[in-house]
């Protein structure tokens, strides 16, 4: 079974900074990986995913994420947040892309002016 | 526009009641899901469907089960509510198989007393 690890619950950052949120998983099998954002009181939406070829994958709203296989990681970046940005992102992993996804436990982006 | 609608964003129930949870989606989907989200928890799978009258257990379904009566619908049903059970559901679609996307309703918060 695969699963997903995010190490941080929370991330403080200031705005225009640049971020990183981290994820990595583990499976027997080849993955396919997802990066989904929930803004306050919505439900979640696809920010990104990485099915197969490029590793470096772009996203909405100007983030990008890199498939590392070696590393078993697929870590969200933004080169500069804004106030906006603040929410829940959730790492998730499949078997295949029609499989169902197991999430990790989400990273709270609190951008500060 | 792709929509996932759940019926109740906020519900009160007391221990013992049976809640229904419901769930429509327009887009002719055959895949649905049901999560629970809870803080540090992430989503957990509950339930899923692959077609009408399919369900198949998640990671969390005790306590729990649903209905797939027509391919749009998708209800979770809680038989005697537990305190427990408080938490946030969310009710999810599979796009086009090769994609992976899911599309998330907003969401029912429900508060068991």
């Amino acid at each position: 079974a695969q699963s997903v690890t995010q190490l941080d619950s929370q991330v403080p950052v200031f705005e225009e900074a640049p971020v990183e949120l981290r994820c990595n998983y583990s499976s027997s099998v080849s993955v396919y990986l997802f990066w989904y954002v929930q803004y306050p009181n919505q439900g979640l939406q696809l920010l990104l995913k990485y099915l197969s070829g490029s590793t470096l994958v772009k996203g909405i709203n100007g983030f990008e994420a890199e498939f590392n296989k070696s590393q078993t990681s697929f870590h969200l970046r933004k080169p500069s947040v804004h106030i906006s940005d603040t929410a829940e992102y959730f790492c998730a992993v499949a078997k295949s892309s029609g499989d169902k996804l197991t999430f990790g436990t989400g990273t709270r982006l609190a951008v500060r002016p | 526009d792709v929509k996932v609608t759940q019926s109740s964003r906020y519900l009160v129930k007391r221990t013992g009641e049976k809640v229904f949870l419901e769930c429509v989606q327009d887009m002719d989907h055959e895949n649905m899901f049901w999560y629970r989200q809870d803080p540090g928890l992430g989503l957990r799978l509950i339930y899923f469907s692959y077609d009408v009258k399919m369900k198949e257990k998640g990671d969390i379904p005790e306590g729990y089960s649903v209905s797939r009566e027509k391919k749009e619908r998708f209800s979770l049903i809680l038989e005697s509510a537990s305190t427990n059970q408080t938490s946030m559901y969310l009710c999810a679609s599979l796009g086009a198989l090769n994609t992976g996307e899911l599309f998330f309703g907003e969401g029912s918060r429900l508060t068991v007393l």
